[in-house]
């Protein structure tokens, strides 16, 4: 069955770039999305790439995604204090079963 | 409102209660789900309404009863809840089920569930 991993936890500070990690099991994911979480709300969408791809910059966000070993990262240039929040990273099955997977999700802590 | 609201936001019900969740969207989309977050835990998708017709219940106990009386409402009915079912339960919703597109799913605030 799909499995989404990530570490739990991540300090960087700021000014610093952020790398968050990710590894996924379904190799015909469509779709792979990063997920941000502020306290107190739901998850927002920051970020997906389609499988296709190998990277996709948008501003500070820079998503890698390595199909052969099935790695995505996320990378926040300059980590500000409002970087802080919860990261999911999440992978969509194929067409006909479009459900999402997600991961346990990566605090990022910024350290001032 | 926009977006997607949930209420309460906070509950605390001891094991014999029953008590609802609500979600509500105000972007015009035909699905709808329920997850569950818990600490350390990957988010788990619960249910799936699309077009107000359940089409995945993913093993949740029947302690947990969703309800879905048209496309902009989504309820989840609690009943003799375990303190292991705390956590905080989500509501999102997407346009479609299916899509050729990323499909965004969109997110309420959730209800932090304590169960005594």
């Amino acid at each position: 069955g799909e499995d989404v991993e990530q570490s739990l936890f991540l300090s960087v500070r700021e000014g610093d770039s952020s790398v968050i990690n990710c590894t996924y099991t379904d190799s015909s994911s469509t779709y792979l999305y990063w997920y941000k979480q502020e306290p107190g709300a739901g998850l927002q969408l920051l970020t997906y790439i389609f499988s296709n791809m190998d990277m996709k910059q948008d501003q500070r966000l820079t998503v890698l995604l390595n199909k052969k070993d099935k790695h995505l990262s996320l990378r926040i240039a300059d980590t500000q204090t409002g970087d802080s929040a919860i990261y999911f990273c999440a992978e969509r099955a194929p067409f006909g079963n479009e459900k999402l997977t997600f991961g346990t999700g990566t605090r990022l802590t910024i350290i001032p | 409102e926009t977006g997607v609201t949930q209420t309460p936001r906070h509950l605390v019900m001891g094991m014999t209660n029953k008590k609802s969740l609500k979600c509500e969207q105000h972007l015009g989309h035909n699905a709808m789900y329920w997850y569950k977050q818990s600490a350390k835990k990957p988010l788990e998708l619960m249910f799936v309404y699309s077009l107000e017709e359940r089409v995945e219940n993913n093993s949740v106990p029947s302690r947990f009863s969703p309800e879905c009386p048209n496309s902009s409402h989504l309820f989840l009915h609690l009943h003799t809840l375990q303190p292991e079912d705390s956590a905080l339960y989500l509501c999102a919703s997407s346009q479609d089920l299916h899509s050729g597109g990323y499909n965004e799913q969109f997110f309420g605030p959730g209800t932090r569930l304590t169960v005594l």
